[in-house]
């Protein structure tokens, strides 16, 4: 059965620091790799994608990638409270098939 | 990014009565979409995927004859909860992937629906 697991939480970070969430999958076919964010009671909202190995950078959000390791990261630099949701880390074959999700980190960012 | 929406954005009903929820991409052709209920701190549960123009591929445990789902057209799908019981209030989600969204699925906003 594929798998993507993340930390609960909640990770707590002051404002202004570095927030690192972290997930790991077990299909080493996937192919696609996402970061949707989610605000309590709200739809997913995508973040980031990344399909090959490394980083990936847009504005305050980094996405890592690393395969071997089967191990996808997302960094957020300057956090705000407003940064404060829950983050579901997504994996798939490529294509439109269908997401696995992880059970999503809870991140709390205190001004 | 590609907009998807979804309508209603809640909706309540009364035990035993169908509500239908629909979920458009607006910018996009969606030749997939997919349909995820959410419970309250829960994660997201896919229920089924749906491809334009066939039959859904429904997720091990969700009832097919309970949640009937059309993709007739590459821009709108529809879940409709028949015979809906207090059980099935959740917040539904959809999501459509397809030429011009950039190889990403997107969500729609949500639908929550309550039972009473």
């Amino acid at each position: 059965q594929k798998e993507v697991e993340q930390n609960s939480g909640p990770l707590s970070v002051p404002e202004g620091a570095i927030a690192s969430l972290n997930c790991t999958y077990s299909d080493r076919g996937s192919q696609s790799f996402f970061w949707y964010r989610q605000y309590s009671g709200k739809s997913p909202e995508l973040i980031m994608s990344i399909y090959s190995n490394g980083d990936q950078e847009d504005g305050r959000f980094t996405a890592q990638l690393n395969k071997a390791s089967q191990y996808v990261s997302l960094l957020i630099r300057d956090s705000q409270p407003s940064d404060s949701a829950t983050y579901l880390c997504a994996v798939g074959p490529g294509g439109f098939q269908k997401l696995v999700f992880g059970t999503g980190t809870r991140l709390l960012v205190s001004p | 990014g590609a907009v998807v929406s979804q309508h209603p954005s809640w909706v309540i009903c009364k035990s035993g009565t169908s509500v239908k929820i629909e979920c458009r991409s607006l910018d996009f052709q969606a030749t997939t979409m997919f349909w995820y209920r959410q419970f309250p701190k829960q994660s997201l549960m896919l229920m089924a995927t749906s491809n334009e123009g066939s039959k859904a591929t429904y997720e091990q445990g969700v009832e097919k004859d309970k949640f009937l789902i059309n993709h007739a057209s590459l821009t709108l799908s529809t879940l409709t909860v028949t015979s809906a019981h207090p059980e099935d209030s959740s917040f539904y989600i959809c999501s459509a992937g397809g030429q011009n969204s950039g190889n990403t699925i997107y969500f729609g906003e949500g639908s929550w629906l309550t039972v009473v």
